[in-house]
């Protein structure tokens, strides 16, 4: 099974900070990485597909970058409403598997 | 507009069966494959498994988790997708999901999830 190991676990920073999310692949998974975003409660969202593609009306300062092993996510300036969890999600080969979660809060 | 439903959640005991219902509208359903997800309470989100369209055999596949205990079908006609839980453990306590997946033949692969069904196992 390919482990995705996320960092950090947690967070803190500020409205306006840019914020670097990094996913590792035990194995290379070439592009097929997805990003979610997931509020309490409520249903997960996917933000970056294709490793780097932006999903429509998703705002443009979410950004993803990565191939093979090593992948980022990028706010460029956190804004209130991006407080939240954010996991990548591997689907290059069965199982697909998730990382553990990223949660950014409120510094 | 896509829409996915999940419903049939609820309290049910260890050792028991539960059976998960995805009702689908908006998009060509028999032409997508469809994978489940769950989200374990305090934990994070993980893979439960996914079911190929017919073009592509129909085949299921699954998390080590729940491989063996847990079955994903789908009925093309209703536009439905299943997931029959059996032998439950208290560990399968999650909220559940369900999401359409193209992968392979589109970019619409987890872009859509239902608003999830809580699944309680306790005694």
């Amino acid at each position: 099974d390919i482990q995705m190991t996320q960092s950090p676990s947690a967070m803190s920073a500020s409205v306006g900070d840019r914020v670097t999310i990094t996913c590792r692949a035990s194995q290379g998974i070439s592009n097929h990485l997805v990003w979610f975003q997931q509020k309490p409660g409520k249903v997960p969202k996917r933000l970056i597909y294709a490793s780097s593609s932006l999903q429509s009306g998703v705002p443009s300062r979410f950004s993803g970058s990565g191939s093979g092993t090593e992948f980022t996510l990028t706010i460029s300036s956190l804004q209130p409403e991006d407080f939240a969890t954010y996991y990548c999600l591997q689907h290059n080969s069965d199982p697909l598997t998730f990382g553990g979660g990223t949660k950014v809060e409120i510094k | 507009e896509v829409q996915l439903v999940e419903s049939g959640g609820g309290l049910v005991q260890p050792g028991r069966s539960l059976r998960l219902s995805c009702t689908t509208s908006g998009f060509t359903f028999r032409d997508s494959g469809m994978s489940w997800m769950r989200h374990l309470p305090g934990k994070g989100l993980e893979w439960v498994g996914f079911i190929r369209n017919k073009a592509y055999g129909g085949a299921a596949v699954y998390g080590a988790s729940v491989k063996g205990r847990f079955t994903i079908s789908r009925d093309d006609s209703r536009s439905i997708a299943y997931l029959q839980m059996d032998s439950l453990k208290t560990e399968d306590t999650a909220v559940y999901y369900c999401t359409r997946d193209g992968r392979g033949t589109n970019s619409y692969y987890f872009d859509c999830w239902g608003q999830g069904t809580l699944v309680t196992v306790s005694s």
